[in-house]
């Protein structure tokens, strides 16, 4: 089975641009979280698509913005870039629920930085 | 506010010895714990996991023990190799969620 695919790897935005990044799930997986990585504030939650729905959100501003696709693919759009929205955003996959024993998997994630 | 906490920011092992990746919380309400290690640059792979209704959990060198009233998870590895060095992160989810709250990672370095 192919793994969660994330693309760019690798994107260079100046401040107030805006950005979208695209994620696969591994193939048969409904549930699609996103995560923000920064050397200040680790690993963040972002929010969480199951079924095209918004199922659960972090604490980011309104600028960070999803969806889901009926293929399960998902993209995660950030406008009015910030310097500090510089970071490595990673999307995950579940087949279910974590709780009843299935295992959340990761993509390579998008280095973005911003200028 | 951080809920899951890796207090070590780093730990240095001998290649054959044990490795000990300690983590602790906050929200009593956790209920499922995992484990990843990750690689600059890499997303996060996962390692092992355990319910808040075990006190263990085994899988080839890895052992997760879990101690609910302290609060506390510890992730151990027997033996330690070289290629285990990376950077181990700890993170714990909710009934009915699958957004996890990461710990702030632990680097081991396994020396040869």
């Amino acid at each position: 089975k192919a793994g969660v695919t994330q693309t760019p790897r690798y994107l260079i935005k100046t401040r107030g641009q805006q950005v979208t990044l695209s994620c696969s799930p591994i193939s048969g997986h409904r549930s699609v979280s996103w995560y923000q990585q920064t050397p200040g504030q680790g690993l963040q939650f972002l929010f969480e698509y199951f079924s095209e729905t918004q199922r659960n959100k972090g604490n980011f501003p309104g600028r960070f913005s999803g969806r889901q696709f009926s293929n399960s693919r998902s993209e995660m759009n950030v406008s009015t870039l910030e310097l500090g929205d510089s970071a490595l955003y990673l999307c995950a996959s579940t087949s279910g629920l974590l709780a009843t024993g299935d295992t959340q998997y990761f993509g390579p994630g998008t280095r973005l930085t911003v200028l | 506010d951080q809920q899951v906490k890796q207090n070590s920011p780093s730990l240095s092992v001998q290649e054959g010895r044990i490795s000990i990746l300690n983590c602790d919380y906050t929200n009593s309400m956790f209920d499922y714990f995992l484990w990843y290690k990750k690689y600059p640059a890499e997303g996060p792979t996962f390692l092992i996991s355990i319910s808040s209704i075990k006190d263990k959990n085994e899988d080839g060198r890895f052992t997760v023990f879990l101690n609910k009233s302290a609060k506390h998870l510890s992730l151990h590895i027997v033996p330690s190799q070289p290629g285990d060095s990376a950077v181990y992160f700890c993170a714990a989810t909710l009934t009915g969620a699958n957004n996890l709250f990461f710990g702030t990672g632990t680097r081991l370095t396994v020396i040869p």
